[in-house]
Parts: C-alpha cells; structure tokens; sequence
C-alpha cells in the first residue's frame, strides 16, 4: 500500500530535550516536506526536498532541521524544542516538482513540549 | 505573497443541506488548485483538484471549477451526510520555487442528521 509514514504519532516532552520525528514514503517519491499546522493558521511548511542531498527552508524553519541521505526518509530534527513549537506535525511526499502533482500525507505527529 | 483566503467555519449543516465553501487565491504565476479534507484524527486527503483554467474537480459528489477570471476555486455538494462532517482546505501549488501547498486556514464542516 502506498503510504508515508510518521513516528511518533504523539509525544510529550520537555524544553531543550533533542527529539527526531521520523518520515518515510514508499512511492518512490522525489519531493519531500515537512508542514506544521495550528489552529487557524493551515499548514506551513517548515522544510522540503526535491531530491537526496538537496534540501532547502520552507516558510517557518526555525529551530527544525532536516537531512535526506536516502529518498525514501525525510527526517525532522528538533534540536532543542521550545514550548511555541507544540503542534501537529505533518510530513508530505510527491512525484516530481510539476504542480499538477498532489502531496500525499502522512497521518500527523502531535508535540507537545513543556 | 502568495495566499489563500477562505470562508470561516465552523460551517453547520442539517443532512442533504446544500454546501458551498468559498476559496480565492493570490498568486504571481499560474497554479494547480486543490481541495483537501481531514477528518477527525487524520491525516489530510486529496480531495480533487483542478490544473488549468475552466477544469473542475469531482468526487464523492464535490465539486469545485477553476474560475482564472475571478482566481476562485469554490467547492459545492448539493447534498452533504454526516460522514462528511471534517476540516476542507483549499490550496494551490505553483511549478517554480518550493514547489509547496500553499493552504488556507481551513473551514471545518459539521453536518447534523
């Protein structure tokens, strides 16, 4: 079954405490993305990837990292989490870089840091 | 900048009810324009999209039209059931750049028996 799969789905922890949420897709995807979303906000993106060893800034990347040594994972990097970084997490994945192409989801990570 | 303005919810609805969800875009190119649903606890779904001026998109008996004139991507159902009851996002994706969805809040739907 074609999917993109996040771990943890959920997860509590505290300030300062490094965590990785990891992202993985099964379709042979190029593009990858990380999105955050908040309540009356939508989805942002934090960070993306056309392809292995290229990736680039979204619109709020602050405080997140990302790598892509491998096309299938895309993983997202919370070096040092702060409270205003609670929030659902998603990541996406899509053939190509034409728009006419969907990103399909993964079911989410929800953080919360303390 | 590029955005996507669309109707508040939460949008309440008795069964079979007409729905309509407006959504318009700004954007300094010519993008794809999407709609995806999330229900309670998902992830997000496509739920159709349209790529270039005039087309539209269907399924599960949604539908919304590509208007270019009016940079408006609408979506309809002449008549809605509770398992439609979610968060609809309207979005759009260009072919330079990030090549990112760019969402708008979303509209959540509530639809009563």
């Amino acid at each position: 079954e074609a999917q993109v799969t996040q771990n943890p789905r959920y997860l509590i922890t505290v300030t300062g405490k490094k965590l990785t949420v990891t992202c993985s897709q099964n379709m042979n995807h190029e593009y990858m993305s990380w999105y955050r979303q908040d309540p009356g906000l939508g989805l942002r993106q934090i960070y993306y990837s056309m392809n292995v060893e290229v990736t680039d800034k979204g619109d709020v990347p602050e405080g997140y990292k990302v790598s892509r040594k491998e096309k299938r994972n895309f993983p997202l990097i919370l070096e040092s989490p702060s409270p205003n970084q609670t929030s659902l997490y998603f990541c996406a994945s899509s053939t190509g870089l034409a728009r006419t192409g969907e990103l399909f989801f993964g079911e989410g990570s929800r953080l919360t840091v303390l | 900048g590029n955005s996507v303005t669309q109707m508040e919810g939460p949008v309440t609805l008795s069964e079979e009810a007409f729905l309509t969800i407006n959504c318009t875009y700004t954007a300094t190119g010519y993008p794809s324009l999407f709609w995806y649903v999330q229900y309670p606890g998902e992830g997000l779904q496509l739920l159709l999209k349209a790529t270039k001026a005039d087309d539209k998109g269907s399924n599960k008996g949604f539908e919304a039209t590509y208007r270019k004139e009016t940079t408006s991507f609408h979506l309809e159902k002449g008549s809605v059931q509770v398992s439609d009851s979610a968060v609809y996002f309207c979005a759009f994706r260009m072919d330079t750049g990030r090549r990112a969805l760019t969402f708008g809040s979303g509209t959540r739907l509530q639809v009563q028996p």
